[in-house]
């Protein structure tokens, strides 16, 4: 069974609002990653944040990981269309060969 | 660097056919992995590759065989095809730098079985 789930599973917003998406996940692990992909296209590696932070920042996107309730949120800032595509997180569930991806969460930015 | 590349992008193929995708890492990388991604079913794992080995295997019929030649490029291979077979198949390069272990996809080549 898939490692993660991400909630929403679509989200819709206007241009220049916040979006939220989060993970849960099922087992310990070393690290968790969020990846973009854009319709029917390989995927972009956004950040990684390691089992022992708290929170990143990388430019617009803000990744917290909260170990204790195996979850993690995606926050991107101001939002802009070409934000729009679906957003995964990946984790290695601890056995560092393999990667375990979630569902996905479609993200629609409105010009 | 050049990024991960795949060949073909695209393949149409009807059932019974096998079929044999392409994959060249990040220069450097010795890990490939590959995946096939559905609307049902998501990104599924289906092997990894590393030094010419076979380090790790998901779940996925025998149909379904790969290999790494000596140049870390990889290839996949499916046998007597399925309808379901369509997919998007995603190949990733993987390097664990630093304590992190981080994998950057190739753009896919999409699989139609007729």
């Amino acid at each position: 069974s898939q490692q993660g789930e991400e909630d929403p599973q679509a989200l819709s917003i206007q241009e220049g609002e916040n979006a939220t998406m989060n993970c849960s996940y099922k087992t310990s692990i070393n690290n968790l990653q969020w990846y973009r992909q854009n319709s029917g296209r390989g995927l972009v590696h956004l950040i990684l944040i390691r089992s022992n932070e708290r929170e990143k920042h990388s430019g617009r996107l803000r990744v917290t990981l909260d170990t204790s309730k195996k979850s993690s949120s995606l926050l991107i800032t101001a939002s802009r269309a070409a934000d729009t595509a679906s957003y995964f997180c990946a984790t290695d569930a601890n056995t560092g060969n393999q990667f375990y991806f979630g569902t996905g969460t479609s993200l629609t930015v409105i010009p | 660097k050049a990024g991960v590349t795949q060949t073909p992008r695209y393949l149409i193929k009807t059932r019974g056919q096998q079929v044999t995708l392409s994959c060249s890492p990040i220069s450097g990388h010795r890990s490939v992995s590959w995946y096939q991604q559905t609307p049902g079913q998501g990104l599924q794992f289906l092997f990894e590759y590393f030094s010419e080995t076979q380090r790790n295997k998901g779940n996925f019929p025998g149909r379904f065989s790969g290999r790494q030649f000596s140049n870390s490029r990889s290839e996949m291979n499916v046998s007597t095809l399925e309808l379901g077979d369509s997919a998007l198949y995603l190949c990733a390069s993987r390097t664990f730098r630093g304590g992190t272990d981080t994998q950057y996809f190739g753009p896919g080549t999409r699989l139609t079985v007729l």
